[in-house]
């Protein structure tokens, strides 16, 4: 079964523009979480999607969004581009509502490098 | 404000040896207490998991310590070895609210043959 996938591998933007970025969860996942790694701020949770809705959110601006689409795919999108946006973006799947962990494990991508100029 | 506290940010052990890492919280409202690895290039993936009603828990060589009095938790790592090098992370969630989820800074684990 192949694992969690994610386009593009490594973008490099300037400021004040927007970016996208995709994730396709393991088949048959329905939740799909996306996260920001940084070296200064570590992981942090940005959102989780389930059956297209939102369902949990992290302590991000409005600039960070994201959706869900019928099978399962998630994009995320960041507007107007900042310097400290550079980071490694991570999406994980997993069966279940994940919120967290409980019952349900979560299955990390390579994650997309992104790099702001 | 760090909600989840990790230290030390580099360990280096010897294989054979025992690594340690620990992470303090100050939500005692946070019920769920994973811990992952995560190797260069790669996504981190979970380790191991505790509750707050357990105050140990054991899979393998992995072992979670919990006390939740003092608010900590650590991860200990028995006969480390070399496969082990990688950045360790835990994390502390609780399971209802929004923003419910958070991440110590990390650790580089070195075992050295």
């Amino acid at each position: 079964k192949a694992g969690v996938t994610q386009t593009p591998r490594y973008l490099i933007k300037t400021r004040g523009q927007q970016v996208t970025l995709s994730c396709s969860p393991i088949s048959g996942h329905r939740s799909v979480s996306w996260y920001q790694q940084t070296p200064g701020q570590g992981l942090q949770f940005l959102f989780e999607y389930f059956s297209e809705t939102q369902r949990n959110k992290g302590n991000f601006p409005g600039r960070f969004s994201g959706r869900q689409f019928s099978n399962s795919r998630s994009e995320m999108n960041v507007s107007t581009l900042e310097l400290g946006d550079s980071a490694l973006y991570l999406c994980a799947s997993s069966f279940g509502l994940w919120r967290g962990g409980n019952q349900e494990t979560q299955y990390f991508g390579p994650g997309t490098r992104l790099l702001v100029l | 404000q760090q909600q989840v506290k990790q230290s030390p940010q580099s360990l280096i052990v010897q294989k054979g040896g025992i690594s340690i890492i620990n992470c303090a919280y100050e939500n005692t409202a946070f019920d769920y207490f994973p811990w992952y690895q995560q190797f260069p290039g790669k996504g981190p993936a979970l380790l191991i998991a505790i509750r707050p009603d357990v105050s140990e828990k054991k899979e393998g060589r992995f072992t979670i310590s919990f006390n939740k009095s003092a608010k900590q938790f650590s991860l200990h790592i028995m006969d480390s070895q070399p496969g082990d090098s990688a950045t360790y992370f835990c994390a502390a969630i609780r399971q209802t609210g929004a923003n419910n989820l958070f991440f110590g800074t990390g650790t580089r684990l070195t075992v050295i043959p």
